[in-house]
């Protein structure tokens, strides 16, 4: 997996839009980029993913750099539910597991109201 | 999606003795995995469950204290051998399924051990 940097922690105002930075200057050409979160006591919970288009989903947008370098993810309007650890994942692709995972410390989100 | 249980959801168990954790899984899956988490810490994976034969571990976990088993598709099981209070973690397991690109979590089996 392609080493990935996250901001240990930051904050947010509810109803707020969330903007959790990654940096992944080693990716290679087709690795992808995951976001995971965990909620406390939960399993990881799957968010989205991308190669090199922005992509967006129910849940978030992803938006990558041209050079694929980095990343951010954006919750548009977090709430109380959205504080969680938020962790940023490169997985080796090319005909690999993408369920086999490289967990770094991600990102603490908090909510506040 | 799937759907992932695991059994025990926690425990409390004494040195020196085994633990075993099943996962179950609504539908049939491609690939299992199992995952520790310490205290505090992140997500590391122990080993890929392979179903019919050994299972594959990671650098720093061996066979003999994580005995793990995948009798078909759509269960597994761990076991946390001898355990020492060192061993105290939450353990998940989770799957990925043919055609999806993303992982699937159980909520996890907190271990302690005393």
């Amino acid at each position: 997996d392609a080493k990935t940097t996250q901001p240990p922690s930051m904050d947010c105002a509810e109803g707020r839009a969330a903007n959790l930075p990654c940096n992944h200057s080693t990716i290679s050409g087709n690795e992808y980029v995951y976001w995971y979160r965990q909620i406390h006591s939960q399993g990881p919970q799957y968010i989205i993913h991308g190669l090199k288009n922005n992509e967006t989903n129910e849940m978030a947008s992803l938006i990558i750099t041209e050079d694929r370098k980095s990343s951010t993810l954006i919750l548009p309007h977090a709430t109380l539910r959205d504080t969680a650890v938020y962790y940023c994942i490169a997985p080796t692709a090319g005909g690999t597991s993408y369920g086999k995972l490289t967990f770094g410390q991600g990102t603490i989100l908090t909510v506040h109201p | 999606s799937a759907v992932i249980s695991q059994k025990p959801s926690r425990d409390i168990c004494q040195r020196g003795t085994s633990l075993t954790i099943q996962c179950q899984v609504d539908s049939q899956v491609t690939m299992m995995f199992w995952y520790r988490q310490q205290p505090g810490q992140s997500l590391t994976l122990i080993a890929t469950a392979n179903q019919g034969s050994e299972a594959t571990y990671e650098s720093g976990f061996v066979i003999d204290k994580f005995p793990i088993s995948r009798p078909n598709l759509t269960f597994s099981t761990l076991t946390v051998s001898n355990m020492s209070p060192e061993d105290s973690s939450i353990y998940l397991c989770s799957v990925e399924k043919f055609l999806n690109t993303e992982a699937f979590f159980g909520q996890g089996t907190r271990l302690t051990v005393v």
